[in-house]
């Protein structure tokens, strides 16, 4: 029940793409099309941003975007704005012995 | 509206034991999964356990193996968290959990989250 590893931070100016990656393992990640993608602001529940690998919930910005590659999934957020900042989680189901797991988290800082 | 609402969280001795429940309305509580994620201060989101629709599957993580408890009530429309043996490390924010389909549309709610101590 490892962890999937995401950069600790990602940055960059209003405006800007930036990209998280999510690395997993062929037993999780690469084994379904079941990754989320959740935003975490401090003191608040985790808000969910993408799902199944690419999906946008109703009411996320397109600037959002989802994107899976073997056992690393990544999210794009483009047209960076302040109110994106905040931490971020992947998520990937992994099966039936171990459920879900989820990622490192990463912070995102708008310069 | 959609609200899961935890209870129980407190400051509890290492080796001491707390019930955490998730009190459900706003959707069909029956028809769906329920989880519990946790999160330690400063630290990650980490899945702690799961139950299915009827509770008759469960799913725990190695951390809390054989001393949590999941457990469900669908008449109440409440989900449980039953924890033993506390460590400090047990020391988190709870959140319960359901995410799924409702026909052809993805949802995913979580709670407010509860404060659990482990701390003499």
């Amino acid at each position: 029940q490892s962890a999937l590893t995401q950069p600790a931070s990602v940055s960059g100016s209003p405006g800007q793409s930036i990209t998280i990656s999510c690395t997993g393992t062929s037993s999780d990640v690469g084994s379904y099309n079941l990754v989320s993608w959740y935003q975490q602001h401090p003191g608040k529940a985790p808000k969910l941003m993408i799902y199944e690998d690419s999906k946008r919930p109703s009411g996320v910005s397109n600037r959002f975007s989802g994107s899976k590659s073997g056992n690393t999934a990544s999210l794009t957020i483009s047209g960076l704005q302040a109110e994106d900042e905040g931490d971020y989680y992947c998520c990937s189901y992994a099966g039936s012995s171990t459920f879900y797991v989820f990622g490192t988290g990463t912070k995102v800082t708008v310069l | 509206e959609v609200q899961l609402v935890e209870s129980g969280g407190g400051l509890v001795q290492p080796g001491g034991s707390l019930r955490l429940s998730c009190a459900a309305s706003g959707f069909t509580f029956s028809r769906y999964a329920m989880h519990w994620v946790r999160q330690a201060p400063g630290r990650g989101l980490e899945y702690v356990s799961g139950i299915s629709v009827n509770g008759g599957s469960t799913f725990y993580a190695n951390s809390v193996k054989g001393r949590f408890i999941i457990s469900r009530d669908n008449s109440k429309n409440t989900l449980y968290l039953q924890m033993g043996s506390l460590r400090p490390e047990d020391m988190a924010v709870y959140y319960c959990a359901s995410w799924g389909y409702v026909e052809t549309t993805y949802f995913d709610y979580w709670g407010q989250g509860a404060l659990v101590t482990v701390s003499s």
